[in-house]
């Protein structure tokens, strides 16, 4: 069965501090890994996307790394601000191929960054 | 450049009432999702659209949700009758796809239903 699990389900940290979200797929064929970021009462917003062939993508303080044969991804946030509090999701996209690719939500992790 | 466009942004109704979504894609994408989010859930893809054909609405339960989208460019969300399971943020995103390559998807802000 196609799944994406993310760890821990929620984290508090303080500012400036870093921190590491995990996450872990079992969705085969894959084609590509995305972290999005949810603030409260607003969609999601794409932060970075990693095909099979890349193992770190960099969007500002946001490192995604992946590994394509443990199935595994982490989202590092690197000094973390207030306006990083949010819910962080991992989504997979696979299974059919192409454009009809099935996206597989993960059930994010609620980061919350105090003062 | 405008992104996704929802409304209404909040919708309080009772059970057995219908209710209506609407989404304005970004111009130029083809693709159009509607997604259902609980608490504390990811997205769950109810439908989807390529251009104004629905190509995977496998997850939409048809006994009391409905969605078109005529045109091909904006598209209304139906549930009739709305039960009170149905109380959760309902999702709309849209995205390019080109060649067969899906590109990312930009969401909208959601729509917040309350059944009561």
């Amino acid at each position: 069965k196609n799944q994406v699990e993310q760890s821990p389900q929620s984290l508090i940290i303080l500012e400036g501090k870093n921190c590491t979200l995990q996450c872990n797929y079992t969705v085969s064929p894959f084609s590509n890994l995305r972290w999005y970021k949810q603030d409260t009462g607003r969609g999601p917003v794409s932060l970075t996307i990693m095909t099979f062939s890349e193992n770190t993508k960099s969007n500002g303080r946001y490192t995604a790394t992946l590994d394509a044969d443990t199935k595994q991804s982490s989202l590092h946030i690197t000094a973390s601000q207030l306006s990083d509090s949010a819910s962080y999701i991992c989504v997979v996209s696979g299974g059919y191929g192409g454009a009809t690719n099935k996206l597989i939500f993960g059930t994010g992790t609620l980061l919350a960054v105090q003062p | 450049e405008a992104g996704v466009v929802q409304s209404p942004r909040y919708k309080i109704i009772e059970k057995k009432q219908p209710v209506a979504f609407w989404c304005n894609p970004i111009s130029g994408h083809n693709t159009l999702y509607w997604y259902l989010q609980n608490l504390g859930q990811g997205p769950e893809l109810l439908i989807r659209y390529e251009n104004e054909e629905a190509v995977d609405d496998s997850q939409l339960p048809k006994d009391r949700f409905s969605a078109e989208r005529l045109k091909g460019v904006d598209s209304t969300l139906k549930i009739q009758p709305a039960e009170l399971g149905d109380s959760a943020v309902y999702l709309c995103a849209s995205s390019l796809v080109v060649g067969g390559l899906t590109d990312t998807q930009y969401f909208g802000p959601g729509t917040r239903l309350t059944v009561l």
